[in-house]
């Protein structure tokens, strides 16, 4: 059964430094990885999905990596800013049966 | 558009009562998704439909819950007899035939039950 296990579940940074959210799974026949954000009281806003055949994706100040083989993606948040608070969850999609695991999700505060 | 719409935002309700949960995609998806969100469990898929078809209610925890899509802009997500560990967000999600993972999430709508 595929576990995906994202640590730690809450991190305060101080504004403009870079970090790395981690996410891990279990089973790597994975068809994608997505990363979403998740702001107070919402829903789920998608920010990078990664193919399982691509090493990474970026977008503006985000970056995504997929490393299957250990069972492990992170997002790179660079220049953090208060805005990026929110928690980030990522999510699996398993090829077979394509059921979508998602992770707890790490909830970031940026510190002005 | 106005996104995918959910409603009610907030239910309260007494255990034993009936709950239905509403949600209108955005106009033009094809695919439709309900989950539950819980501080100890997680998001989790509950069921999704397909062209109005739903195609895998594997998720739905337990006889009580059912869920509806009688046309391409409506689903119902219905919990007879609610019980309190029924208490969480339930979100609905939408997405495209072209973009299947791509999905689109409304605002929730938060159940309590007592």
């Amino acid at each position: 059964k595929q576990e995906v296990t994202q640590i730690p579940a809450a991190l305060s940074v101080p504004e403009g430094e870079n970090l790395v959210l981690n996410c891990s799974f279990t089973d790597s026949a994975i068809y994608n990885l997505q990363w979403f954000r998740q702001d107070p009281g919402k829903g789920l806003t998608s920010l990078l999905l990664i193919q399982s055949s691509q090493r990474e994706q970026t977008s503006g100040r985000l970056n995504a990596s997929l490393d299957k083989s250990s069972g492990r993606s992170t997002l790179y948040i660079a220049a953090s800013q208060p805005g990026d608070s929110a928690t980030y969850l990522c999510a699996a999609l398993m090829n077979r049966d394509d059921k979508i695991i998602f992770g707890k999700g790490t909830r970031l505060h940026i510190l002005p | 558009d106005a996104g995918v719409i959910q409603s009610p935002r907030h239910e309260v309700t007494e255990m034993g009562q009936e709950v239905t949960l509403r949600c209108k995609p955005i106009s033009g998806h094809d695919y439709l998704f309900w989950y539950r969100q819980t501080m100890m469990r997680g998001l989790e898929l509950l069921i999704y439909f397909n062209n109005n078809v739903p195609i895998d209610d594997s998720g739905m925890p337990e006889d009580r819950f059912s869920a509806k899509m009688p046309n391409a802009s409506f689903s119902t997500l219905k919990i007879q007899p609610s019980e309190p560990r029924d208490s969480a967000v339930y979100f609905c999600a939408s997405s495209t035939r072209q973009r299947p993972y791509e999905q689109y999430f409304g605002p929730g709508t938060r159940l309590t039950v007592t």
